[in-house]
């Protein structure tokens, strides 16, 4: 499979934990982005990177949160002290131009459910 | 006022009838337009790209747009039961091309 991957495919865990998930692009596209969606509601920016170099997060995202992408191919997003708000699909997605055509072609995305 | 608005339906369409998408961005910077159709549980998939004024068409899909308007839209032909999902409508701006602005999505139910 050459598409974008994630995992967990689900994550449960308590509030208050740590939890980690990880992207693997699709191997030749150098911009990865992470995105937050929740039932009913269309996918939300979190953060994108450029190869290895995190360009832009979003306001929205609490210092709870942090995400890299060490040698500019996989990427981890970690959130730290879970809380029930957190609660969400989250999805990561990848490109290989910046340009005004550039399309994003998304993971299956990690389901976390804040108990 | 949200920044990229559509009807969140049900939209319900006969089988071999024609569904029609409707939506609606604020900023005029607006450079690029796609649609995703994303299954229940399932991630967006991409299925129609628009930069510039006018119609593109793609199998049975028909992306429309029109800048002075900022509307944007999307018709499926012969609507068939696959049809059924969730359809995004997502927008980017200048210089910040990956970095889309979504819709709530529109849900399309094709019934036989």
């Amino acid at each position: 499979d050459t598409g974008v991957s994630q995992d967990p495919r689900h994550k449960i865990t308590k509030r208050g934990q740590n939890v980690t998930f990880r992207c693997d692009p699709i191997s030749e596209h150098n911009r990865l982005y992470w995105y937050r969606q929740t039932l009913g509601q269309g996918p939300e920016f979190l953060t994108y990177f450029q190869n290895e170099a995190q360009l832009e997060k979003s306001r929205l995202l609490s210092d709870r949160f942090s995400a890299e992408r060490p040698k500019g191919s996989f990427s981890t997003l970690e959130i730290q002290r879970t809380e029930q708000g957190d609660s969400a699909m989250y999805l990561c997605a990848s490109s290989l131009t910046g340009q005004s055509n550039e399309k994003l072609f998304f993971g299956s995305g990690t389901q976390l459910s804040v108990l | 006022q949200k920044e990229v608005e559509q009807n969140s339906g049900p939209l319900s369409v006969p089988e071999g009838a024609i569904a029609s998408l409707n939506c609606t961005y604020s900023d005029r910077g607006s450079q690029s337009f796609f649609w995703y159709r994303q299954y229940s549980g399932k991630s967006p998939e991409l299925i129609m790209s628009i930069y510039s004024n006018g119609d593109k068409e793609d199998g049975r899909f028909t992306a429309q747009l029109n800048k002075a308007s900022q509307y944007v839209s999307l018709l499926i032909r012969d609507s068939q039961p696959s049809d059924s999902a969730t359809y995004l409508c997502a927008v980017n701006l200048l210089d910040s091309w990956g970095k889309l602005q979504f819709g709530a999505g529109t849900q399309v139910v094709v019934t036989p």
